[in-house]
């Protein structure tokens, strides 16, 4: 149980096109999903958190306007990376905690989807 | 405000030998804590977790995590490594309050084995 998928895993894009990654809870409803980006050989930064059928809560620093989400339903997030730049180009990684005190405070991920910005 | 810290961000062992990785945290509340493993081009699975129950936490793989709060830390390890556990682990706290789900990652350990 608690599996989330992500899609694409890999994406090619020219400068100035968009992108959208979607994630997914595929056995679960997911009210809250977070959004990671991951540089080369770093830790995971936390972009923002996304909440289902609300705005989404940006950390410091990340651009709002640069970096949409949309959390339409229970089971689906999407971040569009607009107007893309090669320094976006990086590893996009979502996930989702799951409801309870079962699996309180734990995070379950999806497969990552890696953008270059051509 | 929590944070975590990795000590090392490169270990190498030979196979069969004891894996050990460092984590030390900072955190304001009773802190949740968490192991994960990223293979290459992967998201994260996770390892143990621990949530104030047992000081020692057992997770998969043969791996297994020792809360010491007098420490502030947290260390991971095996007992004998194996090939297939080369990759890059993640120490992740979260606060005891907040069943939100929002980690704060450590900076990475990345795990070689040496045939």
């Amino acid at each position: 149980g608690a599996v989330v998928s992500q899609h694409p895993s890999r994406v090619i894009c020219k400068s100035g096109t968009s992108v959208k990654i979607e994630c997914r809870s595929l056995d679960f409803q997911a009210t809250t999903m977070f959004w990671y980006r991951q540089f080369p050989k770093q830790s995971l930064m936390l972009m923002a958190t996304s909440n289902e059928g609300s705005k989404a809560t940006y950390e410091q620093g990340v651009e709002k306007d640069k970096f949409l989400i949309n959390h339409a339903s229970l089971t689906l997030s999407t971040l569009t990376v607009t107007s893309a730049h090669p320094e976006d180009s990086s590893f996009y990684i979502c996930s989702a905690s799951v409801p309870g005190l079962a699996r309180a405070g734990e995070l379950f991920f999806g497969e990552g989807s890696r953008l270059t910005v051509l | 405000a929590q944070s975590v810290t990795q000590l090392g961000s490169h270990v190498s062992v030979s196979e069969g030998a004891l894996v050990l990785l460092r984590c030390n945290y900072s955190s304001s509340v009773p802190p949740y804590l968490f192991w994960y493993v990223q293979y290459p081009n992967q998201g994260l699975q996770l390892l143990l977790k621990y949530t104030s129950a047992a000081t020692l936490v057992k997770g998969i793989n043969g791996f297994e995590a020792e809360f010491k709060k007098s420490e502030t830390s947290f260390h991971l390890t095996k007992p004998s490594a194996h090939m297939s556990d080369a990759a890059e682990y993640f120490c992740a706290v979260s606060p005891f309050s907040g069943n939100t789900g929002k980690l704060i990652f450590g900076q990475g350990t990345t795990l070689q084995v040496k045939p």
